[in-house]
């Protein structure tokens, strides 16, 4: 196992377009997480899933927003009707469920044109 | 509302002096605090965390102090070496599995 993957890296898009991204988890942790980044800013919560189940989102989540855990291993998130606040880097984590330092991925940027 | 702030958006340090990193906090309810570091183009990676109920934790280079009374922690890194480079963040958590990060700061480590 290589930890968390992210896919794709980039992605660049123009205003109003829907976009998806996944999240390959470490395979044994239990939780997931998405996170967003702006810059100069630290990483700001977004959702969590336990197994399949979404137990917490945040507001800035808002309804153009929806992700998804469907088997309780990979997930998407995708954003529809995207704006260019939207751009920023979309960060995914996961652990086990004992464990407080989760494990990041290498995120996915993204850029609204 | 900025419940996890780090004032200081950049620090250097020469090589083998030590690194300190300061992280203010407003919520007495956080139950765990943790560190990360970020290089260009990657995610955060884990770097050390402590509990509430303690006031040290020390792992290799890495020490976390927590100051419950004055809300603050800090990271000290000793020595400091050039692969240190990069930004760290400061990060709480509150009762739950999400954590509130801090802005980061810059360390650049220079020989």
């Amino acid at each position: 196992d290589t930890g968390v993957s992210q896919n794709p890296r980039h992605k660049i898009t123009k205003r109003g377009q829907n976009v998806t991204f996944r999240c390959d988890p470490i395979s044994e942790h239990n939780r997931l997480y998405w996170y967003r980044q702006t810059l100069g800013q630290g990483p700001e919560f977004l959702t969590y899933f336990q197994n399949e189940a979404q137990l917490e989102k945040s507001r800035l989540l808002s309804d153009r927003f929806s992700a998804e855990r469907p088997k309780g291993s990979f997930s998407t998130l995708e954003i529809q009707r995207t704006e260019q606040g939207d751009s920023a880097m979309y960060l995914c984590a996961s652990s086990p469920d004992s464990d407080y330092g989760y494990t990041f991925g290498s995120g996915t940027r993204l850029t609204v044109v | 509302d900025q419940q996890v702030k780090q004032n200081s958006p950049s620090l250097s340090v020469q090589e083998g002096r030590i690194s300190i990193l300061n992280c203010d906090y407003t919520n007495s309810m956080f139950d765990y605090f943790l560190w990360y570091k970020k290089y260009p183009a990657e995610g955060p990676t884990f770097l050390i965390s402590i509990s509430s109920i303690k006031d040290k934790n020390e792992d290799g280079r890495f020490t976390v102090f927590l100051n419950k009374s004055a809300k603050h922690l800090s990271l000290h890194i000793v020595p400091s070496q050039p692969g240190d480079s990069a930004v760290y963040f400061c990060a709480a958590r509150l009762h739950t599995d999400k954590l509130i990060f801090g802005t980061g700061t810059r360390l650049q480590v220079f020989p």
